[in-house]
């Protein structure tokens, strides 16, 4: 079955650090996509692709960044990760269809300390 | 003020209840309404998607948007403790990456 995975599940890091959060996706989608959730203010959206080589800001980039070798694959880098970072990190794609259905990875949950 | 408002709850009923989650949104553009079910450490899945005013009915899951007053609802029936979970309103103007999602509620339903 086709499925989208996230890695690493949990990650703890430091203040500083750059870190990366793999998404892989086998529905063989155009459109991914990364959100973080915190508390109170739902899913906020970071950066999209809408295909190989195409990449785009989202409500919430300052401080990460992405890019699109393949169809499968878009990693999300936290170049020098804050504690305001810290958070749940989901990964989602869809196809071009108008119902826009995202379907979600299961999340990575990182703490920057 | 926020495009998309949704009460955090958390919503606590018995098993076989009639539960009501809501949302209000702001921007009259919007047309797609979703609602998503997101399970504890899991991610959200699509449980209903609705375009335009009125209900949509699927199961023991009825949607409703009112346009005119800018507001979508999700209607549980005969709530069962699988039921619980936290749920998302997801309100677009047409694109993926205009999705706009409320903040969840969380639901848990007694048995």
């Amino acid at each position: 079955d086709a499925e989208i995975t996230q890695s690493p599940r949990h990650k703890i890091t430091e203040t500083g650090r750059q870190v990366t959060l793999a998404c892989h996706q086998t529905w063989n989608h155009n459109n991914m996509f990364w959100y973080r959730q915190d508390l109170g203010h739902g899913l906020r959206l970071i950066h999209y692709s809408y295909g190989v080589q195409d990449t785009n800001k989202g409500e919430v980039s300052d401080g990460y960044s992405v890019s699109r070798s393949n169809t499968e694959d878009l990693p999300l880098t936290l170049e020098s990760a804050a504690s305001s970072q810290t958070s749940v990190y989901f990964c989602a794609s869809s196809g071009q269809g108008a119902n826009e259905k995202l379907f979600f990875g299961s999340g990575t949950q990182l703490s920057v300390l | 003020q926020k495009e998309v408002e949704q009460d955090p709850g958390p919503l606590s009923v018995p098993e076989g209840a009639i539960v009501s989650l809501n949302c209000t949104y702001s921007n009259s553009a919007f047309q797609y309404f979703m609602w998503y079910r997101q399970y504890s450490r899991k991610g959200p899945e699509l449980l209903m998607y609705t375009y335009s005013s009125g209900n949509k009915e699927d199961g023991r899951f009825t949607a409703q948007v009112d346009k005119s007053s800018k507001y979508i609802s999700l209607f549980i029936r005969d709530s069962q403790p699988s039921d619980s979970a936290t749920y998302l309103c997801a309100i677009s103007s047409g694109s993926a990456r205009q999705l706009t999602f409320g903040s969840g509620t969380q639901l848990t339903v007694l048995p």
